[in-house]
């Protein structure tokens, strides 16, 4: 189980806008570690899509962003579109486990 | 372009040793700042970091399987190879290998990824 707690799923209609948050402790987010967001499409690798917290990279749209807080991190996708439906991971860095984690996964679904 | 590429076994028996080559394309491991990581992910579920290595020859383990990596790299060939020991069929994978951008250690190209079953 990921020290990087996300929920299992959210959903949302064409153009509305959706958070998915990504809970860590003092030994992860909390310490100030970066949070990196990615998008896996079904059945393809991971995109990156928010690095070092709030950073889009070069072609992805500003509809995604990314904020951190304490012990935790969101990405936010505003005008939501079918494309968009996918798995979201979150990344970041423990000290405690001395490794790189991923989040626990959150599935996206457009109504 | 920036492009990876994942080879190895499809279907490993288990307590074999695991061999995947990731191919690396439009960059090079020796450049400043380059890292390669490995990264899985079992059917249905999560991702999970495996282990990396970086332009300087630093390299870093998942501690919960650090017994079992190796990770290397062969900058002539642009080649990084992991290998996995002790195979399991809780193993079972798709094995990504990803460029890691030193510094912030964001991950922003990857390959297509290799499922690798572990079966009798």
């Amino acid at each position: 189980q990921s020290v990087l707690t996300q929920p299992p799923s959210v959903s949302g209609a064409p153009g509305q806008r959706v958070t998915i948050s990504c809970t860590g402790s003092s030994s992860n987010i909390g310490a100030g570690y970066n949070v990196h967001w990615y998008q896996q499409l079904p059945g393809t690798a991971p995109k990156l899509l928010i690095y070092a917290n709030t950073n889009r990279p070069s072609g992805v749209p500003d509809r995604f962003s990314g904020s951190k807080s304490g012990t935790s991190a969101s990405l936010a996708i505003t005008g939501l579109q079918a494309e968009d439906e996918a798995d979201y991971y979150c990344q970041s860095y423990d000290s405690s486990l001395s490794s790189y984690v991923f989040g626990t996964g959150t599935k996206l679904t457009v109504l | 372009q920036v492009t990876l590429r994942e080879s190895g076994p499809a279907l490993v028996r288990p307590t074999q040793t695991l061999t995947l080559t990731c191919t690396l394309s439009g960059f090079s491991l020796s450049t400043f700042g380059m890292c390669v990581s490995w990264i899985r992910q079992p059917p249905g579920k999560a991702l999970e970091w495996l282990a990396r290595i970086d332009w300087d020859d630093e390299r870093y383990y998942t501690t919960s399987l650090k017994t079992r990596l190796t990770i290397s790299k062969d900058t002539s060939k642009n080649q990084v190879v992991l290998k996995m020991t002790n195979m399991d069929p809780a193993d079972t994978a798709t094995y990504f290998c990803a460029r890691t951008r030193g510094g912030t250690y964001y991950t922003d190209f990857w390959g297509q990824g290799t499922l690798v079953t572990v079966s009798s």
